[in-house]
């Protein structure tokens, strides 16, 4: 069945450094896959969006790479801040479907 | 923030009760989804619509329906609530299928649903 994992559920970081999250899948061939943010309380927001011919994405400090050999996608944070933390999801759409296909999560806290 | 607006926001029900959920959008987006949250299982679609009438089961359906009678309203029913329904939902719109095309979707604010 169709399958994907982020990493660990909780991530503890320094401040300044380079946070990287990871998103793995199996039995499945997305076209592209996306980066949420989401904070207690609130709902999911779009943060990047890559395509599966497109190995690296950047906005501002973040940085996105898929490798769809290795079927896994990573996230990078750097210069990391407080602000930063938060649960990031990543999200999988396989061109054929209608709908994303979400990863569980993984909770960032960047200590000062 | 796009304008998504769910209610109610908060609600505790008794097992049994038929529960709906309310989703408005000023968007004018074409999609809608209802999706639940819960811890271990990330985000999981309920159901989606595609258009007015127009409305498709995800991978959790059972329990729930759906009615969209207009393009801004998309109303998520669970017809008898039970312990197992208490969780996150989140609407989300986007303008054309996601899945598709990588439209991004953009989130509500979420009603936490509590069954008792």
């Amino acid at each position: 069945s169709q399958k994907i994992e982020q990493n660990s559920e909780a991530l503890n970081i320094q401040e300044g450094k380079t946070a990287t999250l990871t998103c793995n899948y199996t039995n499945y061939s997305p076209a592209y896959l996306q980066w949420y943010r989401q904070d207690p309380g609130r709902g999911p927001v779009f943060l990047l969006l890559i395509r599966e011919n497109e190995k690296e994405k950047r906005k501002e400090r973040l940085k996105v790479t898929f490798d769809t050999t290795l079927k896994q996608s990573l996230f990078h944070i750097t210069a990391s801040q407080p602000a930063d933390s938060a649960t990031y999801l990543c999200a999988l759409g396989s061109g054929s479907a209608r709908q994303l296909t979400f990863g569980s999560g993984t909770q960032l806290t960047v200590l000062p | 923030d796009a304008g998504i607006t769910q209610s109610p926001r908060h609600k505790v029900t008794e097992t049994g009760t038929p529960v709906t959920l309310r989703c408005h959008q000023t968007e004018n987006h074409r999609y809608m989804y209802w999706y639940r949250q819960d811890p271990g299982h990330g985000l999981r679609l309920i159901h989606y619509s595609y258009g007015v009438k127009d409305t498709d089961k995800g991978e959790v359906s059972d329990g729930y329906s759906v009615s969209r009678s207009k393009t801004e309203d998309f109303l998520l029913t669970l017809e008898s609530a039970t312990s197992s329904q208490t969780s996150v939902y989140f609407c989300a719109i986007s303008r054309e299928a996601t899945g598709v095309t990588g439209n991004t979707i953009y989130f509500g604010e979420g009603s936490w649903l509590t069954v008792v």
